[in-house]
């Protein structure tokens, strides 16, 4: 059970170029999210699916597409990278969840364990 | 809008309890308390959670106060390797899968 992968771990790209992050979870998680960290900031929401097929936007989704073909897997693509998308970027993952409280929010969330992203 | 107000940073002994206050004053009835750690650039650590009941793990103990406006994380007895940022988190909106995070209570555990 290795919980929640991301590849790579560091990259360091050139302004204009695309790319994709993977993350890939093998909990059977129904819910994953995308956030990115800049230096001394909390983490910020991009993007989020709750199951395979749905995705909706976060808190910062601009510059960012993502797709959720499988429920395994939740890749993050930069179509043109901008100097400003340098950050630290985290995949999360959690299980629907049910009972007391706000649908799907008692269970809490696993976090991968990031990818480096430098823009040049 | 972080929805949650910690000091920014705390001090403790090694071996001492670490008590990390948070102020949730808008929180809704239906929304979870959640404390979180992110040591160095590691990706966030989940500590624990909880609505309306004081929660304990083997980790640490959640104390939420009856109007469900503060919470206290308490670390029993806290080590080095305890230095980290602590975040709560009040869990909200979109169908509830985000977490907001603010900027965290900066720990740090010495000797």
């Amino acid at each position: 059970n290795a919980g929640v992968t991301q590849t790579p771990k560091f990259q360091v790209l050139k302004t204009g170029q695309s790319m994709t992050l993977q993350c890939a979870q093998d909990m059977n998680h129904e819910y994953m999210s995308w956030y990115r960290q800049d230096p001394g900031m909390g983490l910020r929401l991009i993007h989020y699916s709750v199951g395979a097929g749905i995705t909706d936007q976060g808190e910062v989704p601009n510059g960012y597409n993502v797709s959720r073909s499988t429920t395994e897997d939740f890749p993050l693509r930069l179509l043109s990278a901008a100097p400003s998308q340098t950050s630290v970027y985290f995949c999360a993952s959690s299980k629907r969840g049910s009972g007391e409280g706000m649908p799907g929010s008692n269970q809490p969330q696993h976090f991968g364990d990031g990818t480096r992203l430098s823009i040049l | 809008d972080a929805k949650t107000t910690q000091p920014p940073s705390m001090d403790c002994a090694e071996g001492r309890a670490a008590n990390l206050p948070c102020n949730h004053s808008t929180i809704s009835g239906n929304e979870y308390v959640y404390w979180y750690r992110q040591i160095h650039s590691q990706g966030p650590q989940y500590i624990i959670h909880g609505l309306k009941n004081n929660e304990t793990n083997e980790m640490a103990s959640l104390i939420i106060t009856e109007d469900r406006k503060s919470s206290t994380l308490i670390l029993p007895h806290a080590t080095l390797r305890d230095t980290a940022v602590y975040y709560c988190i009040v869990r909200v909106g979109q169908a509830g899968t985000a977490l907001i995070f603010g900027k965290g209570t900066t720990l740090s555990v010495s000797s």
